[in-house]
């Protein structure tokens, strides 16, 4: 089984300080994970990637984050955030299962911003 | 680069009538996906496309029905609106079938059913 959870539906912070969005999949199989960004009446925007390199992975807009095995989780995160940052936040897991490519997306995490 | 295109950008239909929706891929990819987005349901998986053929469906009606053209660009079809149709239908074209290749989204088209 293939799944995705995004741990908080909404998240709150105050611009300049650091971001934390968690994710955590479970995948039977050895998953490429993506983080998308998506502003109000927009289309997805991919913010990085995972496809088995390097555990720490570097986006756009100043977002990176770490693949942990151990804890099968995919936490994005951002050292100081800005008011253009407020959008949702997608996580998906992408693995072949059963003879084909399945992507799974989770719910998406709400981000706030505030002054 | 030229990204993801979807027209129309906003669609109004009522109840029973059918929408044509339609998406140009990123050159080069030959996979299109279809989600459907409506409040509070997040994305939900429609349809699948490769090199002309449906590779996969979500759970959804018949009523929703799409093809693929040769030049690999992708037209969704709903019949019989219902009002809960209404949402965010967005396409995202992939290269190839690879499961490391990212899907990159088109801003989708609001279809909105009084």
């Amino acid at each position: 089984a293939q799944s995705v959870t995004q741990l908080d539906s909404h998240v709150s912070v105050s611009e300049g300080t650091p971001v934390l969005l968690r994710c955590n999949y479970s995948s039977s199989y050895s998953p490429s994970l993506f983080w998308y960004v998506q502003h109000p009446n927009k289309g997805l925007q991919l913010l990085l990637k995972y496809t088995s390199a390097a555990t720490l992975v570097k986006g756009i807009n100043g977002f990176e984050a770490e693949f942990k095995k151990s804890e099968t989780s995919f936490h994005l995160t951002k050292p100081s955030a800005h008011m253009s940052d407020a959008a949702e936040y997608f996580c998906v897991v992408s693995a072949y299962v059963g003879g084909g490519n399945k992507l799974t997306f989770g719910t998406g995490t709400q981000l706030k911003v505030e002054l | 680069e030229a990204g993801v295109t979807q027209s129309p950008t906003h669609l109004i239909k009522t109840r029973g009538q059918q929408a044509t929706l339609r998406c140009s891929p990123i050159s080069g990819h030959t996979s299109v996906y279809w989600y459907q987005q409506a409040l509070g349901l997040g994305l939900q998986f429609l349809l699948w496309y490769d090199e002309g053929e449906e590779r996969n469906r979500g759970n959804f009606p018949p009523r929703f029905s799409g093809r693929q053209f040769p030049n690999y660009s992708s037209e969704l079809n709903v019949n019989a609106l219902e009002l809960e149709d209404s949402a965010l239908y967005l396409c995202a074209s992939r290269y190839g079938t690879v499961s490391n290749q990212p899907q990159h989204f088109g801003d989708g088209t609001r279809l909105s059913i009084l």
